[in-house]
């Protein structure tokens, strides 16, 4: 089974518009961490937002926001006022607490979401 | 603080030469991962280095991939005999530790012709 699976290979958005790009993913582990990357087309990847499996409350950068429901596995990224640089690949990646229950830093990732923001 | 830096940012190799890749994490940074984005797909977890130890190669090719973290300068992954199929983005990141979210260098694009 895939550990991290993103349905929406490609996903389109008018400029201003909210979008929710989905993620979900599969553990035994307690303890993890979900993580969402930006990969422009230029090629980094930029850290955009981080939320524990402890975490009372959905993680929010600015723009950004996860909607965290631990009961179905999910952990979207929800864009608010998109802008056209937003314009990118998003990954979904998960660190697995390891063995004795410490978080050792592997990331797993899906296999990404573009999106297209449209003026 | 400089970011995680990689170098060469393009590498160009023949079939059956050698790759070298450098990155340098960032300053307090003593974990270092590498991952490889082959074309239209996701990262895959290569290795995680601590100074002077491997702590986990389970994503490492068993033959001609490598990789340390000496206790002075740069982390080397360095890819022996280089195949077409070996063309990817190499990603190096780094942490201060390893319950933290790790920060991704600039990447190396290797293209074995």
């Amino acid at each position: 089974a895939q550990k991290i699976t993103q349905t929406q290979p490609g996903m389109f958005v008018q400029e201003k518009e909210a979008v929710t790009l989905d993620c979900t993913y599969d553990t035994s582990d307690q303890s993890y961490g979900l993580f969402w990357y930006k990969q422009p087309s230029s090629g980094e990847m930029i850290f955009l937002i981080y939320q524990g499996s402890y975490d009372e409350q959905n993680a929010t950068e600015g723009r950004y926001s996860l909607n965290f429901q631990k009961a179905r596995k999910s952990a979207n990224l929800v864009i608010s006022a998109s802008q056209l640089g937003d314009s990118a690949m998003y990954f979904c990646a998960m660190r697995e607490g390891g063995a004795g229950g410490t978080s050792y830093g592997k990331l797993t990732f899906g296999q990404g979401t573009i999106l297209t923001v449209h003026p | 603080n400089a970011g995680v830096m990689q170098n060469p940012r393009h590498l160009v190799r023949r079939r059956g030469q050698e790759a070298r890749l450098r990155c340098s994490p960032m300053k307090g940074h003593s974990h270092v991962y590498w991952y490889r984005q082959l074309p239209e797909e996701g990262l895959k977890f290569m290795v995680y280095l601590q100074k002077e130890n491997i702590i986990d190669e389970s994503g490492m090719p068993k033959e001609r991939f490598s990789a340390e973290f000496p206790k002075e300068g740069p982390s080397i992954l360095r890819i022996q005999q280089v195949v077409r199929g070996d063309s990817a983005a190499y990603f190096c990141a780094s942490s201060p530790h390893s319950d933290n979210e790790q920060f991704f260098g600039p990447g190396t694009r290797l293209t074995v012709l």
